[in-house]
């Protein structure tokens, strides 16, 4: 059966450091992956997701950026975060339109 | 840009009490709606996936309806428990790509014992 996962579950970061999320996915090939973001008061927005390797495509203009160097590897980084980076941030994938998996999230406070 | 509206915001009701919900969304470029029932610090589960119109779901005590002409669907959850407290999303995909979904801000659902 098909897993997910991503790490780190939680995470407080200063202002102006990296960020480095992961995911995998366990028991299938060729996934599309994505990164989902839900900060305060908000719905949930895309951000990334990805149809292959080495395919991004981002929705959204900002400073956090994904990259997906193995077919079921997904990473969603920054070189410097800002205060507005703070949410909790889903990773997710699917192999076709009926359904799509949601990891467990990672609650990211940045201070 | 695509709208998917929920409302309310938010619902308080009493244990054992029915409620429902509504999510509205594009009827143009259908493709699928989605609810999920997500708490907190947890992974959104998906309930029910509706593609045609009039569809309607059922899974327990909670179901959902359909209606892709107008625009909306439903989610109802009959006898209200606890355990039902939790954030509903509604999602919209158009198919169109890598299938993505776009999400409403949920309702929040509070059943007070």
């Amino acid at each position: 059966s098909q897993t997910i996962h991503q790490w780190p579950a939680t995470l407080v970061q200063p202002v102006g450091s990296p960020l480095s999320l992961e995911c995998t996915v366990e028991g299938t090939s060729n996934p599309n992956l994505y990164w989902y973001r839900q900060a305060a008061g908000r719905g949930l927005q895309l951000l990334f997701y990805s149809v292959g390797i080495g395919q991004i495509s981002s929705e959204v203009p900002q400073n956090l950026s994904a990259s997906r160097p193995q077919d079921r590897q997904f990473i969603l980084s920054s070189k410097k975060l800002l205060l507005s980076d703070s949410g909790f941030y889903l990773c997710a994938w699917s192999d076709g339109p009926r359904a799509i998996y949601f990891g467990e999230g990672s609650w990211l406070t940045v201070v | 840009i695509l709208n998917v509206e929920q409302s309310p915001q938010s619902l308080h009701v009493q244990e054992g009490d029915s409620t429902n919900f509504t999510c509205s969304f594009p009827s143009s470029n259908f493709y699928a709606l989605h609810w999920y029932r997500w708490e907190t610090a947890k992974s959104p589960e998906a309930l029910f996936v509706m593609t045609l119109n009039g569809d309607e779901k059922k899974k327990g005590r909670i179901s959902a309806t359909l209606n892709t002409k107008e625009g909306y669907s439903y989610l109802y959850i009959k006898g209200s428990q606890p355990e039902d407290s939790a954030t509903y999303l509604c999602a919209f995909s158009s198919g169109a790509g890598s299938y993505q979904l776009t999400f409403g801000k949920g309702t929040k659902l509070s059943v007070i014992p």
